[in-house]
């Protein structure tokens, strides 16, 4: 299909274990969104990409987080010693940069749950 | 600061229609948004608003902006079962990639 896709669809964790999911962006979105969706919390901002830099990872919650882009396409988000705390679903997004209104294209997400 | 705020839950019947808040602070947003989740996916858009706009009409979705107040709100005319879903209130920053999200409110409606 052409729109947002991310892996896996659901993990199970033991605490302490790393983890990493993917996301495979619209082609020629050149704008790509982490967000984390928990229960009662709305969505919470992590970390945005423009192409293969993230000039704005004030949303990563600890450095335990991380993110890369590789050629202006697939992200993957590492969080590394997973604490009970980062079960959550994780929500992927891109957007064609500079464009009305702005519409994002979220993909299905990735629901972590760490035992 | 920014933040977006909804009530966390609405329940109606069916044939009734919904009405879904929200609030916000930044007051340089440029358009807002509602994006509708439907258990197990991701968002989608909904319908949005340009920030000069006061009203816009899509079929049986009414979106009413103040301004002065800073609330947006969602009326869903004759509501089905089929809009049972979470519904999120979103803000785009002027000259800024931030979108920023509400807690969204969870629509339930009943048969």
């Amino acid at each position: 299909g052409a729109g947002v896709s991310q892996s896996p669809s659901n993990k199970v964790t033991e605490k302490g274990k790393d983890v990493e999911l993917r996301c495979d962006p619209i082609s020629g979105h050149t704008a790509l969104y982490w967000y984390r969706q928990s229960l009662g919390q709305g969505l919470e901002f992590l970390i945005y990409f423009q192409g293969n830099s993230a000039p704005d990872k004030s949303g990563l919650p600890s450095d335990r987080f991380s993110a890369e882009r590789t050629g202006g396409s697939v992200s993957t988000l590492t969080i590394q010693r997973t604490q009970q705390e980062d079960s959550a679903v994780y929500l992927c997004a891109s957007s064609p940069i500079m464009t009305d209104p702005g519409e994002l294209f979220f993909g299905e997400g990735s629901r972590l749950t760490v035992l | 600061g920014e933040d977006v705020e909804q009530s966390l839950f609405l329940s109606v019947r069916e044939g009734d229609s919904s009405v879904i808040n929200c609030t916000y602070t930044d007051s340089s947003s440029t358009y807002l948004y509602w994006y509708k989740q439907e258990p197990g996916a991701g968002l989608q858009l909904l319908t949005y608003i340009f920030s000069n706009m006061d009203m816009k009409q899509d079929q049986r979705l009414t979106v009413l902006l103040n301004k002065k107040d800073k609330h947006l709100s969602l009326r869903i005319a004759d509501t089905q079962t089929g809009d049972s879903a979470i519904y999120f209130c979103a803000e785009s920053i002027t000259g800024t990639y931030k979108y920023i999200f509400g807690t969204g409110t969870r629509l339930k409606v009943l048969a």
